[in-house]
């Protein structure tokens, strides 16, 4: 089966604009949680949605927003980009949400 | 809300040797543990998990072992092999959401 969908898998944007980023979970997967990966700061985790509803949200400001669809595939959106910004950013999903995740590949989001 | 913290950051094991990480948790209400492996310039990919009601859980070369009062939970490789040198991540999970230890890189010396 088709594995866990990112796109797109690598953006440069700078400081002050906006970005959307989109998962595409495993058919049947209904939570997508989404997750910050830096070297210094491991994985953070942003928030999770599960049947359109964001269920968990991390400790992330309001420009970190996202939504997920009645096809469970998740958009993840960021505003008023920080060079701080830039990370790798994970898509995970899983069937109920209390298992384990499947990883995306990740987008590659650097702001300059 | 749930912490958790894994040790140590960097291993080194010579080829055949075994290999410890530990973590510990803090929300008492985490119910699930998974241990995640990521090889570097891919993605985090589950090797092994444990639930709460559950003590210790083998497969093959890996293991992972809980303990539910002293919140702590560690994954165990015996007989390594060089392919087994990546990051890995321990995860407290509590209704859907998973919290990550900050990783160990494990290098496996031939």
């Amino acid at each position: 089966k088709a594995g866990v969908t990112q796109t797109p898998r690598y953006l440069i944007k700078t400081r002050g604009q906006q970005v959307t980023l989109s998962c595409s979970p495993i058919s049947g997967h209904r939570s997508v949680s989404w997750y910050q990966q830096t070297p210094g700061q491991g994985l953070q985790f942003l928030f999770e949605y599960f049947s359109e509803t964001q269920r968990n949200k991390g400790n992330f400001p309001g420009r970190f927003s996202g939504r997920q669809f009645s096809n469970s595939r998740s958009e993840m959106n960021v505003s008023t980009l920080e060079l701080g910004d830039s990370a790798l950013y994970l898509c995970a999903s899983s069937l109920v949400g209390v298992q384990g995740y499947t990883f995306g590949s990740g987008t590659r989001l650097t702001v300059v | 809300g749930e912490n958790v913290e894994q040790h140590p950051s960097t291993l080194s094991v010579q080829e055949g040797d075994s290999a410890v990480i530990k973590c510990t948790y803090s929300d008492s209400a985490s119910n699930y543990f998974p241990w995640y492996k990521q090889e570097l310039g891919k993605r985090p990919q589950l090797i092994i998990d444990i639930r709460s009601n559950v003590g210790e859980k083998k497969d093959q070369r890996i293991a992972v072992t809980l303990n539910k009062t002293a919140k702590h939970f560690s994954l165990h490789i015996t007989e390594t092999q060089p392919e087994d040198s990546a990051v890995y991540f321990c995860a407290g999970t509590n209704a859907g959401k998973s919290t990550f230890g900050d990783g160990t890189t494990l290098t496996v010396k031939p």
